[in-house]
């Protein structure tokens, strides 16, 4: 089967840096994206790594790698407003995407 | 960027009743749009890929019957939850990449989501 696991929850303080890590079971890898929704809100793309290493965009980085089937993504200089929760997420055959279920990030003061 | 918008944003509806909702892209075109279902706290589930022109691929334990998926151009897509019940209550969400470009395996974009209760 297909599958993405990541933890339920993760707290970290205002300024800290936090890493949030995905690993995956995919028949076929195209990638691995990241996506932060707010409490009602929609997803939104933060992240796309197609080969290994390090993508850095601003605070959020994200990295892969392939032979370990595992990924992060890195939340630098934490602001209450990251408060989200975050989703990695593969595309598979026929552009579909499968998520994992997602991280709560509580950033607290 | 590429906007895909999703209308309405809310609603609430009576058991028996059919609801539906509208997924555009408003500046560019996609062949292939992706219905999502989201329930508290949970993940993104895909229900269908919603192909421009012909019939929509369902994911396995997703009614056709149920939740018919329209795409009559490249820019729209509708998702219609017939005889909706309480359980059908849920966020749905669509998600497009555009045609052309680099957009590939990277990101999709997202409609705003659409919450439906049912009551």
């Amino acid at each position: 089967g297909q599958s993405l696991e990541q933890p339920s929850e993760v707290t970290a303080v205002e300024g800290a840096i936090v890493q949030i890590n995905c690993t995956y079971q995919t028949s076929g890898f195209y990638g691995l994206s990241w996506y932060q929704q707010h409490d009602g809100g929609a997803p939104t793309f933060l992240s796309y790594n197609g080969l290994d290493g390090l993508e850095e965009t601003g605070r959020f980085s994200s990295f892969l790698s392939r032979s370990d089937s595992y990924g992060y993504l890195l939340l630098q200089e934490l602001q209450m407003k990251d408060s989200a929760s975050y989703f990695c997420a593969a595309p598979t055959g026929g552009f579909k995407t499968i998520f994992g279920a997602g991280t709560r990030l509580f950033v607290k003061a | 960027g590429a906007v895909v918008s999703q209308h309405p944003s809310r609603v609430i509806c009576k058991s028996g009743t059919s609801v539906k909702i509208e997924c555009r892209s408003l500046d560019f075109q996609a062949t292939t749009m992706f219905w999502y279902r989201q329930f508290p706290k949970q993940s993104l589930m895909l229900m269908a890929t919603s192909n421009e022109g012909s019939k929509a691929t369902y994911e396995q334990g997703v009614e056709k019957d149920k939740f018919l998926i329209n795409h009559a151009s490249l820019t729209l897509s509708t998702l219609t939850v017939t005889s909706a019940h309480p359980e059908d209550s849920s966020f749905y969400i669509c998600s497009a990449r555009p045609n052309t470009g680099t957009g590939g395996a990277r990101g999709y974009t997202f409609g705003s989501g659409t919450r439906l209760t049912v009551v």
